[in-house]
């Protein structure tokens, strides 16, 4: 079955420094979701992505984020300058239509020291 | 945005059939409803979703209430696998707090 990867699996910063999450949505899927997971709170919404460009972002989504979908396969979040408080699991999904199931990949765990 | 509303937690006993319920009373009418499950650790997990008509497929069935205000999750056998946070969710995407399933063996 047709899986969503994300690398790495672990991930730790210093505080202030850029981190780069990459997911490798399945191939032929065009919608692409950012979440992210604080431990032991719920599944938060950051961003959704459709056509090259950002459909939907919330508003923890500010200018510390970004997305990419750089070469038609990978897609990226960018964390500018991390805090502590952007230590989470961070999810990535797709789906071949807004209709259909999305595909969730396993998560990034962030930590940020 | 639509809301949910889902009871915090259920208990079910293995082998025993399930029926996870969900208010949706601000759905618009063509919004797909989506059933994602989270099992410990891991990521969120489709399970299933419909429109108006009730739905089977090899994991849950979804029954979808005539006024499309509320639907039931219905996992016909639950395993101790079953175990996980059930989310009923609209076509925004957005997750709410779920219903945690407790199996008891």
């Amino acid at each position: 079955e047709p899986e969503v990867t994300q690398t790495p699996s672990h991930q730790v910063t210093q505080m202030g420094q850029e981190v780069i999450l990459r997911c490798v949505p399945i191939s032929n899927h065009l919608y692409f979701y950012w979440y992210r997971q604080i431990l032991g709170q719920k599944v938060e919404f950051l961003v959704s992505f459709y056509n090259n460009e950002i459909s939907e972002k919330s508003e923890i989504f500010d200018d510390q984020f970004s997305v990419e979908r750089p070469d038609g396969s990978n897609f990226t979040l960018k964390i500018r300058s991390t805090k502590l408080e952007d230590s989470a699991m961070y999810f990535c999904a797709s789906s071949l239509d807004r209709d259909l199931g999305y595909t969730f990949g396993s998560g990034t765990r962030l930590t940020v020291v | 945005d639509a809301k949910t509303t889902q009871p915090n937690s259920m208990e079910s006993n293995e082998e025993e059939p399930v029926h996870l319920p969900c208010n949706h009373s601000t759905i618009s009418g063509t919004d797909y409803i989506h059933w994602y499950r989270q099992l410990p650790s891991q990521g969120p997990e489709y399970v299933i979703h419909g429109l108006t008509s009730n739905v089977n497929n090899r994991m849950a069935s979804l029954a979808i209430a005539e006024d499309r205000k509320s639907s039931t999750l219905i996992l016909h056998r639950a395993t101790l696998r079953d175990a996980a946070v059930y989310y009923c969710i609209p076509n925004d995407m957005r997750f709410g707090a779920g219903t945690r399933l407790t199996v008891k063996p």
